[in-house]
């Protein structure tokens, strides 16, 4: 099952805009990661926000965090045609041991 | 290259046929997760390894699929008596566990039954 919903569900943007995809989830977790995947390929991870933090940096992505929405954004800036990708988040719940992914957000970018 | 592998890459077959899937996770990784994706879908959970024990298994996972990591290194996958709906790209990914677990993940195994 999913544990997550990325939404939208499809982005198309010209190259150097900012994306933003939002993530919600169900129920507590340790922490939320975003990850990468290019078609045909396996996921890249991208960034880790810990329950306790509500906002992250990582070069041009920046995550946030709201456990009280049990929601989460990426926010891509300044993106480039190697941005095209889909993207999941995935939460590691309190008492699980394993990652559960969402249904993922297929990012293109428009040269 | 010290990445996990995966192999084969692609995999057509007969219903009704055996497959077996193959997985060197990081050398140093003691996790080793299966996943399976369909397309527009996210990867679902199928099963994990601590070492060589397998920890946890989805209720996804039918009695057709068996995985083992015999001596806590590589993993196979078998689905015994393939159908068609077992078509998807099967993930492996390998972390060292612990708090902030990260995972690493191979390119998969894109499995089509005719």
């Amino acid at each position: 099952s999913q544990q997550g919903e990325e939404d939208p569900q499809a982005l198309s943007i010209q190259e150097g805009e900012n994306a933003t995809m939002n993530c919600s989830y169900k129920t507590s977790i340790n922490n939320l990661q975003w990850y990468r995947q290019n078609s045909g390929r396996g996921l890249v991870h991208l960034i880790l926000i810990r329950s306790n933090e509500r906002e992250k940096h990582s070069g041009r992505l920046r995550v946030t965090l709201d456990t009280s929405k049990k929601s989460s954004s990426l926010l891509i800036t300044a993106s480039r045609a190697a941005d095209t990708a889909s993207y999941f988040c995935a939460t590691d719940a309190k008492g699980n041991e394993k990652l559960t992914f969402g249904t993922g957000t297929r990012l293109t970018i428009i040269p | 290259d010290t990445g996990v592998s995966q192999d084969p890459r692609h995999k057509i077959t007969k219903r009704g046929q055996n497959v077996t899937f193959r997985c060197d996770p990081i050398s140093e990784h003691n996790r080793l997760y299966w996943y399976r994706q369909t397309l527009g879908q996210g990867p679902e959970f199928l099963t994990y390894f601590q070492n060589e024990a397998q920890l946890e298994k989805s209720r996804l996972l039918s009695d057709r699929f068996s995985a083992e990591r015999p001596k806590g290194s590589f993993s196979t996958l078998e689905i015994q008596r393939t159908e068609q709906g077992d078509s998807a790209m099967y993930l492996c990914a390998s972390s060292s566990g612990g708090e902030d677990e990260k995972l690493f993940f191979g390119s998969g195994t894109q499995l089509s039954v005719l």
